[in-house]
C-alpha cells in the first residue's frame, strides 16, 4: 500500500524557519496537502495542492514539491505554531498519511 | 460552512459492536465526499473509510475492511459507520471529514472536520 515518509520532530527557535518534508512513491504526481494538529483539536488544512494556502493560514506557511519529496516551510515560526504536522495525498479514493511530525518551538 | 458532528462512541468490549453516526449541517452538493479518518491515542492519523455523495460507492482500509460499514440517512442529513467485531486496536479518536471531488477524481483537502468521538475498546 502506498506510504508517506515524514520526520518525526522538527525543533526550531522562535523567528527562525522550520522546514518539514514529506516523501514518498510517485508523490510529484500527485498533490500533497498539510495539516496541522494542535494538541486536542482536530486536523486544519494549512497547505493545499502542493503549494496553495487557504485564506485563513498566515502567509509564513509555505509548500514546495521537488520530484518525490514535498516540503511545508513556516518562516518566522512561532510559538502557536507548535504542533504535529501531517502530509496526506490521495491514492485513488483512500487519504494516505504521513506519520506526522512534532514541531516543537524552543 | 459544513460543519460535521459526530457521535456515539464509547466504551465496549473486544468483540462488541458500536455505531457512530455524524451529522452534517445539511449540504447536498455531489460533489462532497465523507471520509472517516481516525487517531488512536498518541499516534498519528488513519484514514478508515470514504463515501461519496450518492453513498453508492464505499471505501474501506484494510485494517476495517469486513467490519466497517458505512451507511446514510438523507432525511437526517446523517451519515453512520457501523463497527463489528471491535479489536483493541480499534480504540481512537473517529473523525467524521468532509472532501469534495472534481468529475470525481481527489484533488481536494479533507478541509472540513468534526470534532471526533472516542472509541475504546477494552475487556
Amino acid at each position: 500500500s502506498y506510504a508517506l515518509t515524514q520526520p518525526p520532530s522538527v525543533f526550531v527557535s522562535p523567528g527562525q524557519t522550520a522546514s518539514i518534508t514529506c516523501s514518498g512513491d510517485d508523490l510529484g504526481d500527485k498533490y500533497v496537502f498539510w495539516y496541522q494538529q494542535k494538541s486536542g483539536q482536530s486536523p486544519v488544512a494549512v497547505m493545499y495542492q502542493d503549494d496553495r494556502r487557504p485564506s485563513e493560514i498566515p502567509e509564513r506557511f509555505s509548500g514546495s514539491k521537488s520530484g518525490n519529496t514535498a516540503t511545508l516551510t513556516i518562516s518566522g515560526t512561532q510559538s502557536v505554531d507548535e504542533a504535529d504536522y501531517y502530509c496526506q495525498a490521495w491514492d485513488s479514493t483512500a487519504a494516505v498519511f504521513g506519520g506526522g511530525t512534532e514541531l516543537t518551538v524552543l | 460552512q459544513v460543519q460535521l458532528v459526530e457521535s456515539g462512541g464509547g466504551v465496549v468490549q473486544p468483540g462488541r459492536s458500536l455505531r457512530l453516526s455524524c451529522v452534517d449541517s445539511g449540504f447536498t452538493l455531489n460533489s462532497y465526499v465523507i471520509v472517516w479518518v481516525r487517531q488512536a491515542p498518541g499516534k498519528g492519523l488513519e484514514w478508515v473509510s470514504t463515501m461519496p455523495y450518492d453513498g453508492r460507492d464505499k471505501y474501506y482500509a484494510d485494517s476495517v475492511k469486513g467490519r466497517f460499514t458505512l451507511s446514510r440517512d438523507y432525511s437526517k442529513n446523517t451519515v453512520y459507520l457501523q463497527i463489528n467485531s471491535l479489536r483493541l486496536e480499534d480504540t481512537a479518536v473517529y473523525y467524521c471529514a468532509l472532501t469534495t471531488v472534481v468529475s470525481n477524481s481527489y484533488y481536494n483537502p479533507i478541509d472540513v472536520w468534526g470534532r471526533g468521538t472516542t472509541v475504546t475498546v477494552s475487556s
